[in-house]
């Protein structure tokens, strides 16, 4: 089966640091991935989508890079702000669905 | 205007009762899905809908049935409800190959 994972749990930085969060998959690389933010008590709302042919994807302060020999994707968000406290979910195609993983919950400190 | 809607937002039932979770998309998307996440936050796939045809149906339980009357519409209809069963369900609908947009999801708590 393809999984998906995402190796930590939860993440702590300073505001103003760049957080790093890592997505690993197996099996086949998929035709794209996706990263989410899900914020308590809502659903996930779309952040950046990053094809198998791009090596990275950026809009504002975030970055999304795409590893395919590593079979990696790294979100990055720079100049953190307690505002980016949430948790941010990374998802891979798989016939016609979105399998999701675990979540890291990401908390930025002033 | 909210792109996609579902109701109720909390849902608490006894067991063995049979609920129903509607939900609405006005995006004009070819494809439906629910999601369940658990207590640890996971969030499975359980079933996705595709013109009004199920194309992925998840090793859930017989007990939950999907029912889509039209495009816009996916409904979740769940029987002799288990403890097991309380989690947030969310509904999300997309474009095949495109972001999905997720509807605010439903508590279901079983007492």
């Amino acid at each position: 089966s393809q999984k998906i994972e995402q190796n930590s749990e939860a993440l702590n930085i300073q505001e103003g640091k760049t957080a790093t969060l890592t997505c690993n998959y197996t099996n086949y690389s998929p035709a794209y991935l996706q990263w989410y933010r899900q914020d308590p008590g809502r659903g996930p709302v779309f952040l950046l989508l990053i094809r198998e042919n791009e090596k990275e994807k950026r809009k504002e302060r975030l970055k999304v890079t795409f590893d395919t020999t590593l079979k990696q994707s790294l979100f990055h968000i720079t100049a953190s702000q307690p505002a980016d406290s949430a948790t941010y979910l990374c998802a891979r195609d798989n016939t016609d669905k979105l399998i999701f993983g675990t979540g890291t919950r990401l908390q930025v400190f002033p | 205007d909210t792109a996609v809607s579902q109701t109720p937002k909390y849902l608490v039932t006894q067991m063995g009762n049979d609920k129903s979770i509607k939900c609405e998309q006005n995006l004009g998307h070819d494809t439906m899905y629910w999601y369940k996440q658990d207590s640890k936050k996971f969030l499975k796939i359980m079933f996705s809908y595709n013109n009004k045809e199920l194309i992925i149906n998840e090793t859930v339980p017989n007990r939950f049935s999907p029912k889509s009357p039209d495009k816009a519409h996916l409904n979740l209809h769940i029987n002799s409800l288990e403890l097991g069963d309380s989690a947030v369900y969310f509904c999300a609908s997309s474009r095949l190959g495109d972001e999905a947009f997720f509807g605010q999801g439903t508590r279901l708590t079983v007492v």
